[in-house]
């Protein structure tokens, strides 16, 4: 059963903490993609990776780290220099190779962050 | 700059009738459009998408149209049921190597039983 899994669902960080919020998927797809969503707002893309070791910053970056040591994995770490990250963060995928829908991002199914 | 627009922030509709979701883009570069469907604390599911080539696509109980000219598109559900009630993002990617996706604010849609 193939799909995005994102963890844990709900997530809880200290001031001056810094936590990682994780994204796996089984798809066999090489692009994976992290976005915040908040109220009132579209998905903003804060970093993406096209290949294995290889990512670049999206539009809203600053504060956040990611790592793409494995094609399944594309963890997502929210810095204590991110001054406003309670947000609903969401990891995506999508697979370049099929023609027929090389342009569909598949989704998991978010990580609340708040914080405490 | 929102270069995906969707003004209207929610819609009512009577189940069995015609929904009519709106979406506006500024950038003319946008290769391909995409609607996506998302429940609460839920991601975005794919729902339908056309390419800038055509002006209608047609799956099931959904349509999205495509107007180029003035850079609009509209997904229509008919007949609306209350399943359908949710959030729809519109979205819109441009052609090339990392192929950029921007999503639009989402309108809820409620439909009423």
């Amino acid at each position: 059963d193939g799909g995005i899994t994102q963890s844990p669902k709900y997530l809880f960080r200290k001031e001056g903490q810094n936590v990682t919020l994780s994204c796996e998927q089984n798809l066999n797809h090489d692009a994976m993609y992290w976005y915040r969503q908040d109220p009132g707002q579209g998905l903003r893309l804060i970093y993406y990776s096209q290949i294995v070791n290889d990512f670049q910053k999206g539009d809203i970056a600053e504060g956040y780290s990611v790592s793409r040591e494995k094609k399944e994995s594309f963890p997502l770490t929210v810095t204590s220099a991110q001054k406003n990250p309670t947000a609903f963060y969401l990891c995506a995928s999508r697979n370049e190779r099929d023609r027929g829908s090389k342009n569909i991002q598949y989704f998991g199914a978010g990580t609340r962050l708040s914080v405490l | 700059d929102q270069q995906v627009k969707q003004n209207s922030p929610s819609l009512s509709v009577q189940e069995g009738r015609i929904s009519i979701l709106n979406c506006d883009y500024t950038n003319s570069m946008f290769d391909y459009f995409l609607w996506y469907k998302k429940y609460p604390a839920e991601g975005p599911t794919f729902l339908i998408s056309i390419s800038s080539i055509k002006d209608k696509n047609e799956d099931g109980r959904f349509t999205v149209f495509l107007n180029k000219s003035a850079k609009h598109l509209s997904l229509h559900i008919v007949p609306s049921q209350p399943g359908d009630s949710a959030v729809y993002f519109c979205a819109a990617g441009t052609p090339g190597g990392y192929q950029k996706v921007t999503f639009g604010t989402g309108t809820k849609l409620q439909v009423i039983p």
